[in-house]
């Protein structure tokens, strides 16, 4: 499973677009990645997933650039409600597989009125 | 709506106690998964059931174990908690088409006095 880095910490304003990057320098060809969303003393929820390009759901955006080694989650508009922890999770997501979530640190973000 | 249930949200049990948590999900979901988070730290992995079929991770415990008695319910079995598993442990369950979209009950908080 490729390690993932993501910043600790980061603080933003409300109204502001948030994008947080990661860095998974060793994917695999049949890795995928995901991202979840954790609030306080709630499990994590799943925000949105792809494999490259840019794919858009309606709570955010995830940008893939062409040699994967990285991915950026993109929040637009944030208000305080989107003050949480989010993980970036990087595994192969084929049919047959369990997958197996192994969570790295997670990036804190902190969203100011 | 279609969900994952853990029940107690908060359990106290004493050194060496046996404890059991409990989840349920109403999603028909095959495969379900047992995380333990602690304090400040990403959820870990303890074990998970692809239908009757348990995989358990490399470095969980022995005094961990889980039961799956139907599709809907997922039992956890601490058999002599010390005061280091205390912790919240997250449920979470997911078809295995797409194992990487998980879904997390709201945990229960272990106490161990």
């Amino acid at each position: 499973l490729a390690k993932t880095t993501q910043p600790i910490s980061m603080d933003s304003y409300e109204g502001q677009e948030v994008n947080i990057t990661c860095s998974h320098n060793n994917i695999a060809t049949n890795d995928y990645i995901t991202w979840y969303q954790q609030f306080p003393s709630q499990g994590p929820r799943f925000i949105i997933q792809g494999y490259k390009t840019k794919v858009t759901n309606e709570v955010a955006s995830l940008f893939i650039p062409a040699d994967r080694k990285s991915s950026t989650l993109s929040l637009p508009r944030v208000s305080l409600s989107d003050t949480a922890v989010y993980y970036c999770l990087v595994g192969e997501a084929r049919s047959g597989n369990t997958g197996k979530l192994i969570f790295g640190q997670g990036t804190t973000l902190q969203v100011k009125p | 709506d279609a969900m994952v249930i853990q029940n107690p949200r908060y359990q106290v049990t004493q050194f060496g106690k046996p404890v059991t948590l409990s989840c349920s999900q109403t999603l028909n979901h095959n495969v379900m998964y047992w995380y333990q988070q602690k304090s400040s730290q990403a959820p870990k992995l303890l074990f998970h059931y692809y239908d009757k079929d348990f995989n358990n991770e490399a470095d969980t415990p022995d005094n961990f174990q889980s039961r799956r008695p139907n599709t809907s319910f997922c039992f956890l079995d601490i058999r002599s908690p010390g005061l280091g598993d205390a912790a919240m442990y997250l449920c979470a369950t997911s078809n295995l088409g797409s194992s990487y979209e998980q879904y997390f009950g709201p945990g229960t908080r272990l106490t161990v006095t």
